[in-house]
Order: C-alpha cells, then sequence, then structure tokens
C-alpha cells in the first residue's frame, strides 16, 4: 500500500522562527511536491522536484524554500515564518511518467501550520 | 497564471438527489484529473480523463471532459452520505510536471 508521511499533524509557532516540514514517501516515486491548500482557492503549488536535488518554483514560492537531498524525502522550509503562512500544508509523489503528467498524485495527511 | 474554477464553491443535498460539479478554464490541459478529500486527510484521486469528449463511469460517478479539454463535470446519481467531502479537479500543465489545481467544491449529503 502506498504511504506518503508527514512529521506532524498540527504545528505552532511564533512569527519569524524557522520551521521545517518533512515529508517521506515509500514509492520510489520520482516527483514530489508541496502544496498550500486554503478555503476557496484549493490547493497551490509552493515547489516540485522531478529528481533528487531537483526543485522548481511552483506558483507561490516567496517565503518558502525546498530539500531534497533523498529520493524519498522532500523537505519544505520556512526561512522565517509570517503569520500569513498558517495553513494546511500537502505533500504528494507521483511516479513521475514524463510531461504532461497523467500519473496519480498521492498526498500526505496534511500538516495544519498555525504561525502566531 | 492557468486558472481552473469549479462550481458550486457549495452544495448541500438530501440522500438520492442528483448532482453536477463543473471545472472551467480558458487554457487548454492534456489532461484533467478529479480527486476527494475527507476531513483530516490528503485528496484521493478519483479519476484521469485524457481525450477531448471522454466519458468514463465509476458506479455511480459520471466524468466527462469537453472536446476542447477546457473543461470537465462530474455528475454523481443518487447521492450517498459517502459521498460527502471536497472535490477537486486537476488540470495537468502541458509544458511542464505541474497540476493547476480547481477551488473545489464542498458536498455535503444529509441522510
Amino acid at each position: 500500500d502506498v504511504k506518503v508521511t508527514q512529521s506532524s499533524r498540527y504545528l505552532v509557532k511564533r512569527t519569524g522562527e524557522k520551521v521545517f516540514l518533512e515529508c517521506v514517501q515509500d514509492m520510489d516515486h520520482e516527483n514530489m511536491f508541496w502544496y498550500r491548500q486554503d478555503p476557496g482557492l484549493g490547493l497551490r503549488l509552493i515547489y516540485f522536484s522531478y529528481d533528487v536535488k531537483m526543485k522548481e518554483k511552483g506558483d507561490i514560492p516567496e517565503g518558502y524554500s525546498v530539500s531534497r537531498e533523498k529520493k524519498e524525502r522532500f523537505s519544505l522550509i520556512l526561512e522565517s515564518a509570517s503569520t500569513n503562512q498558517t495553513s494546511m500544508y500537502l505533500c504528494a509523489s507521483s511516479l513521475g511518467t514524463g510531461v504532461p503528467p497523467t500519473d496519480t498524485q498521492y498526498f500526505g495527511p496534511g500538516t495544519r501550520l498555525t504561525v502566531l | 497564471t492557468q486558472l481552473l474554477e469549479q462550481s458550486p464553491q457549495f452544495l448541500s443535498i438530501q440522500e438520492g438527489e442528483n448532482l453536477t460539479v463543473y471545472c472551467n478554464s480558458s487554457s487548454v490541459f492534456s489532461s484533467l484529473q478529479w480527486y476527494r478529500q475527507e476531513p483530516g486527510e490528503g485528496p484521493v484521486l478519483l479519476v484521469t480523463v485524457v481525450t477531448g469528449g471522454e466519458v468514463k463511469k465509476l458506479k455511480r460517478l459520471t466524468f466527462q471532459f469537453g472536446d476542447a479539454r477546457k473543461d470537465s463535470s462530474l455528475h454523481i446519481t443518487a447521492a450517498q452520505t459517502g459521498d460527502t467531502g471536497l472535490y477537486l479537479c486537476a488540470g495537468a500543465d502541458s509544458g511542464t510536471y505541474k497540476y493547476i489545481f480547481g477551488t473545489g467544491t464542498r458536498l455535503k449529503v444529509l441522510a
């Protein structure tokens, strides 16, 4: 059974703190994604990675960075958390069958981050 | 920037009723997916449609991809309480590995 796990379900941080969100997949997938989900806005892509150490900006990368040192792990970093980064963060992975994609994205359960 | 608008944003119906959810864009997508998300969980794929005009059925759910590959619909026949959730469409961005997600339709089916 495929599995994407995220390090925390709930996280509360203070403004200005550095925040790390970890995502691990056990399916040997090439592609990994970080989204944020806000009511009425759907899912918005922050960053994605199509290979180890490769990353590309999504639609809203400002204030975020990512790291993919190993194939199974994709980390999202908030360099200096701000209140407007309070959101649900979802990680996903997919097999990586090519461009454009048609393969299934498998999602983790999400991390609800609150920045005070 | 490609956008996918879903309508309606919210829908509350009685068990046994039929409903249709729409996903519209001014952009062409190479394929389109529908996901359902339940509270506390990540989205789960329901279907992928690839060809313009394609219709796929999954039990009581019927998915259609528009002829011009700019829009899609999801029709549920005889809704059940287990259909409750957030429905999201996602279009594949032709030149990249990216998916563009719609704004979502929150469905509640009442017993």
